[in-house]
This record gives structure tokens, C-alpha cells and sequence, in this order.
């Protein structure tokens, strides 16, 4: 029973381009989504967050958008960098904080080239 | 400060063998996770700590899995005996004011 999808298993973009990261949840229940970036040989890194209240967040180059009604979130990475290039995973908790369990896709392997 | 501290990295066994890994969260964090990352998958929760007491393993299988806490401060993860199934990236979190913060994980590989 996969709760989070993430449906591509990568994605590669142009320097300077848009990436954009999508995310499926089944859970009506899930109230706060999260991003993750992970390189290789590390642990994941929190990027950035959203409450089930928001539709939008936005923190720097990264912007997340929330589509409650369709059970969608989306990653949007302006302007994309060749360090950008890692894993991004979703993740999704009830409640509505990040202290709670973490459900999370499967990961999308994001490429950006100079 | 200090990351989340994991040992070994890496680790290769022989199935029904036995193996355990440690974990040292960031100074004053009071949470503690372990999660299993299978290859092509996302992390899986097995155990949630809140010091030292159990908050959620009911992803743990605990015919073979075991972990303790028993200051509040580090925690071991056992696997005994070892299925070649258990092969994948141990992960320990620890949670601070507003994100878990992942340490680097342990490589596990059952032959």
C-alpha cells in the first residue's frame, strides 16, 4: 500500500530551466508535506515544508504547491543548478508538524546539466 | 553542530548471521528514529524514540529486529538472525525544532 508516489524515477533538466518534482498521496488524513534531498552516500536533508492549510510555500529557489482537492504536491526548482542534481523524496505525516511518522515516495532522481 | 553520528557505514554479512548498528543523535535532541531505505524505495519508519521510551515500532519486525535507548542519548538497532532481505541503508534520525535531521546511514549487505 504506497501512500506517497512519486511516478518518475528521474527527471533531467538545462541549467538555468525549471525542474519540476511531482508527488501523489492516497491518505485524506496526511495534513503536512515535506521535501527531502539526498546525495549519495549522505542522509536525506530537509528542503522545505507545507501545511495542509497552504496551498503554496516558498523559500528561495524552491517553491512548493499543494493541490489538496487532487491529493497532489509538485517541487518547482527556479532557476535549476548542476548542484541541485540529487534524490528528492516526498513525504507526508498526520498532524501537523514534522514530529510525527514520516511517510515517504519512493524518490525522484532530478539531473541537471551545465 | 554536530550531525547525526552512524557506525559502521558499511557492513556485509551471511544470512542468519547477526548484525548491529549504532547511532548517536544530535546533542539535546529528545526523538529518535531508525528507518530502512530498500533500494528504489523511500525511508520506512521501524522505530520512533522519545528519550528512552518506545513512541512507534509497529513497523518493526520484531521476531528479528530489536532496539534500545537505554539513556536517552544513543541507540543500537540489532537484526538477528539476518535475511537477505534486510540488505539496504539503515537510517537514523533525530528530531530538532522544526526538521529530522538524517545521519549518513549504514549499508547493510546479506549474502
Amino acid at each position: 500500500d504506497q501512500q506517497v508516489k512519486q511516478n518518475s524515477p528521474s527527471l533531467s533538466v538545462q541549467e538555468g530551466r525549471i525542474s519540476i518534482l511531482n508527488c501523489d498521496y492516497t491518505n485524506s488524513m496526511f495534513d503536512y508535506f515535506l521535501w527531502y534531498k539526498k546525495y549519495p552516500a549522505e542522509g536525506p536533508t530537509f528542503l522545505i515544508s507545507i501545511s495542509s492549510i497552504k496551498d503554496k510555500n516558498e523559500d528561495g529557489r524552491f517553491t512548493v504547491f499543494l493541490n489538496k482537492s487532487a491529493k497532489h504536491l509538485s517541487l518547482h526548482i527556479v532557476p535549476s543548478q548542476p548542484g541541485d542534481s540529487a534524490v528528492y523524496f516526498c513525504a507526508a505525516s498526520v498532524g501537523s508538524s514534522n514530529t510525527g511518522k514520516l511517510i515517504f515516495g519512493q524518490g525522484t532522481t532530478l539531473q541537471v546539466k551545465p | 553542530e554536530a550531525g547525526v553520528a552512524q557506525s559502521p557505514r558499511y557492513k556485509i554479512i551471511e544470512k542468519r548471521q547477526s548484525v548491529a548498528f549504532w547511532c548517536n543523535p544530535i546533542s539535546g535532541h529528545a526523538t529518535l528514529y531508525w528507518y530502512q531505505q530498500i533500494l528504489g524505495q523511500g525511508p520506512k519508519l521501524l522505530i520512533q524514540f522519545q528519550n528512552n521510551g518506545v513512541v512507534d515500532d509497529s513497523q518493526l519486525p520484531k521476531d528479528r529486529f530489536s532496539a534500545e535507548r537505554l539513556k536517552g542519548v544513543d541507540s543500537t538497532l540489532k537484526i538477528q538472525p539476518a535475511k537477505l532481505e534486510d540488505s539496504a541503508v539503515y537510517l537514523c534520525a533525530s528530531l530538532g525544532l522544526l526538521e529530522q535531521y538524517f545521519g549518513p546511514g549504514t549499508r547493510l549487505t546479506v549474502t
